[in-house]
C-alpha cells in the first residue's frame, strides 16, 4: 500500500540557513506525484511545489527545491535562506493511482514542524 | 477571489447530533474532497468526488457521508456524531481529477463533539 514518511516531527534552523525536511514514500505504482505543502499556525494548507514521477529534473519554486531520488523513493524539501515566515508544519503527500488513470487522492505524511530562529 | 469556502469554521456537538459541514468552490473544478486532520496523523482522505453525481470513499469514510448534486457543492454530513469525529476537516478540490496539478483547500472546519 502507498505510503508517505516524515521521520522528523520537528527542526529548528537558523534564519538565513538552509534546511531540509526529509520524505520517503513507499509505492508499486510507475506513475505518481509528489506534493508539499505548508501549514502556518493559521491553519491553511499552502501548495509549495510538486514532482512527477516521470519528470527527469528537480522541481523548483523559488525558495523551495524538490530534492527527488527516485530509486531511494525519497522526496525531501530543500528551503534556502530560511525565513522567520517559514516556520510552520510541512507535509509530504502523494497522488495515489496507477498508469490507467490517476486520480487526485492524496496519501499525506505526519507532517515535520518547523522552527526558524531569529 | 473566493476559492473553496467552507463554513462554518467551528462547532460544538453533543454526541449523537447531526450536522453537515458545507464545501463550496467557485472555480468549476469536478474533484472535490474531504480530509480530516487528527494530531500526529496528517491528512486522511473520507470522502471525494471526481464530478457532479459521482461519489467515493477514502481512508476513513465510517461515519460520513456525501453527495454532489452540483458541482460547486460537496457537503459532508455527520448523522451521529461521536467524540471521536472530533478533528479538522478540510475540503479541497482540483480542476479535474486526473491532472497533476495542485489541491486547493479550504480553510478547515474545527469540530468538537462533546
Amino acid at each position: 500500500a502507498q505510503k508517505i514518511t516524515q521521520t522528523q516531527p520537528g527542526m529548528f534552523v537558523q534564519e538565513k540557513e538552509a534546511v531540509t525536511l526529509d520524505c520517503t514514500y513507499d509505492t508499486s505504482d510507475q506513475s505518481y506525484g509528489l506534493f508539499w505543502y505548508k501549514q502556518p499556525s493559521s491553519g491553511e494548507m499552502i501548495f509549495l511545489i510538486y514532482q512527477g514521477s516521470y519528470d527527469e529534473q528537480n522541481a523548483t519554486e523559488g525558495r523551495y527545491s524538490l530534492n527527488f531520488q527516485k530509486a531511494r523513493k525519497s522526496a525531501n524539501l530543500v528551503i534556502s535562506a530560511s525565513q522567520l515566515g517559514d516556520s510552520a508544519m510541512y507535509f509530504c503527500a502523494m497522488r495515489e493511482g496507477g498508469d490507467g488513470g490517476a486520480t487526485n487522492k492524496l496519501i499525506f505524511g505526519t507532517g515535520t514542524l518547523l522552527a526558524v530562529q531569529p | 477571489n473566493a476559492g473553496v469556502t467552507q463554513t462554518p469554521k467551528f462547532q460544538v456537538l453533543k454526541t449523537g447530533q447531526s450536522m453537515t459541514l458545507q464545501c463550496a468552490q467557485d472555480m468549476n473544478h469536478e474533484y472535490m474532497s474531504w480530509y480530516r486532520q487528527d494530531p500526529g496523523m496528517g491528512l486522511r482522505l473520507i470522502h471525494y468526488s471526481v464530478g457532479a453525481g459521482i461519489t467515493d470513499q477514502g481512508e476513513v469514510p465510517n461515519g460520513y457521508n456525501v453527495s454532489r448534486s452540483t458541482t460547486e457543492d460537496f457537503p459532508l454530513r455527520l448523522l451521529s456524531a461521536a467524540p471521536s469525529q472530533t478533528s479538522v476537516y478540510f475540503c479541497a478540490s482540483s480542476p479535474n481529477p486526473y491532472n497533476t496539478g495542485e489541491l486547493f483547500f479550504g480553510e478547515g472546519s474545527r469540530l468538537t463533539v462533546l
